[in-house]
């Protein structure tokens, strides 16, 4: 059982834009600057697109953004394109959970 | 370039044993926490074991406390998962994992599959 609470799926169509939510305690995403998220493509490694909260890694897509506010994290993707289709995990420092149960983005 | 490879997995027998290895380069080795995740088929991930730079400190999650032994080894840039007394539920694709820093893991290996059957 993770500690961290993400939605199984989410959707959108092509050009929209679609928040994931990562809820976890005080003691993790409510206390930490240190949340970050995954995307993994089907079968494929997971591959780290933010960290602390809203940093992006060299070469991920300005279309991928991240905010916190209290205990829950999210993950915005905007224009979304169909190459986003994935899986999303998110992670945060402290706590029991290391990862979220991942949400399924399906892009209609 | 950051590599991590995986190599050991495949058919174990429940109570068996299988040991997974690790080959890394592209960083300096003592410089960073290194870490195993899984993934059971269809489900999400799982972090199961931690070392840190030294060697001198590991940490597991419950389920496999006793029974799976993480180690490093400097001289070769190798990260190791020994696992002993599998169990069906063991069953996914391990992830070779290095840790930036704070639970924010940057590079992964592209996993290596463990299958617990009889």
């Amino acid at each position: 059982q993770s500690g961290l609470t993400q939605p199984p799926s989410a959707s959108g169509s092509p050009g929209q834009s679609v928040t994931i939510s990562c809820t976890g305690t005080s003691s993790d995403v409510g206390r930490h600057t240190h949340v970050s998220w995954y995307q993994q493509r089907p079968g494929k490694a997971p591959k780290l697109i933010i960290y602390e909260v809203n940093k992006r890694p060299s070469g991920v897509s300005d279309r991928f953004s991240g905010s916190k506010s209290g205990n829950t994290a999210s993950l915005t993707v905007s224009g979304l394109q169909i190459d986003d289709e994935a899986d999303y995990y998110c992670s945060s420092h402290g706590g029991s959970g290391v990862f979220g149960g991942g949400t399924k983005l399906t892009v209609l | 370039e950051v590599q991590l490879v995986e190599s050991g997995g495949g058919l174990a027998q429940p109570e068996g044993s299988l040991r997974l290895s690790c080959a890394t380069s592209g960083f300096s080795f003592n410089n960073y926490w290194l870490k195993w995740v899984r993934q059971a088929p269809g489900k999400g991930l799982e972090w199961v074991a931690d070392i840190n730079k030294d060697g001198s400190e590991t940490y597991y999650v419950d389920s496999v406390k006793g029974r799976f032994i993480i180690s490093k080894d400097s001289s070769t840039s190798s990260l190791y998962l020994q696992m002993n007394s599998l169990r069906v539920e063991d069953t996914a694709v391990y992830y070779c994992v290095r840790d930036w820093g704070w639970n924010t893991f940057d590079n992964w290996g592209h996993g290596t599959l463990v299958t617990v059957s009889s």
